[in-house]
């Protein structure tokens, strides 16, 4: 079984703090995925992973970066963190198979930013 | 927006009724995928349909796929207390293999 762990389930930070977000999987699996989920808006991607070393810009990366220096472990990094990134934030992964990707999602890590 | 649009966005049924649920979406595709989630958790994986496929069924779910409409449902027969979730439909965009661009879901809820 494919599994995606996120280092923290719950989280509560300060406005202006950096705030680590952690996502590893153990199937070898070549793209990773941050999303955020907030209420009436569904899941937006922050950024994606094809490779190690290598990332990209979703649909919303301001305020974000990551970093993918192993090819298990995709870290989401908030610089800065400010109320409005309060939400939920889903990590996934999935296997490179040319048309029929599934992701692989972890838990989830409701971040709350005071 | 190339984004999923799923309808309705709740849906309150008895146990033993079957739920449908739909999904537009306005660009050519590679693939269109359902999600399950469970109330503050992750998405779990439900069914995958390929551009080329009409009609895909697996258990108690069945998903239909019109690329000339751009539309897909997915339904779930003889319901049961434990479907209680939200369900998201996603595309693979032609040409961007690997980035689903998700809907915002659907609430089901069945009742017992």
């Amino acid at each position: 079984d494919v599994k995606v762990t996120q280092s923290s389930r719950y989280l509560v930070k300060r406005t202006g703090e950096k705030v680590f977000l952690e996502c590893v999987q153990d199937m070898d699996h070549e793209n990773m995925f941050w999303y955020r989920q907030d209420p009436g808006l569904g899941l937006r991607l922050i950024y994606f992973s094809y490779d190690v070393k290598m990332k990209e810009k979703g649909d919303i990366p301001e305020g974000y970066s990551v970093s993918r220096e192993k090819k298990e472990r995709f870290s989401l990094i908030l610089e800065s963190a400010s109320t409005n990134q309060t939400s939920m934030y889903l990590c996934a992964s999935s296997f490179s198979d040319r048309g029929t990707d599934t992701q692989y999602f972890g838990p989830g890590t409701r971040l709350t930013v005071l | 927006s190339q984004q999923g649009e799923e309808d309705p966005q709740a849906l309150s049924i008895q146990e033993g009724e079957n739920a449908t649920m739909n999904c537009s979406y306005k660009t050519s595709i590679n693939n269109l995928q359902w999600y399950r989630q469970n109330s503050g958790r992750g998405l779990v994986h439900l069914i995958l349909i390929r551009s080329n496929e009409r009609e895909k069924h697996s258990g108690r779910l069945r998903v239909t796929l019109d690329t000339s409409k751009k539309s897909s449902s997915l339904l779930i027969t003889a319901s049961r207390a434990a479907d209680t979730a939200s369900y998201f439909c996603a595309i693979e965009i032609y040409n961007q293999g690997g980035k689903l661009i998700f809907g915002q879901g659907t609430e089901l809820s069945v009742k017992p």
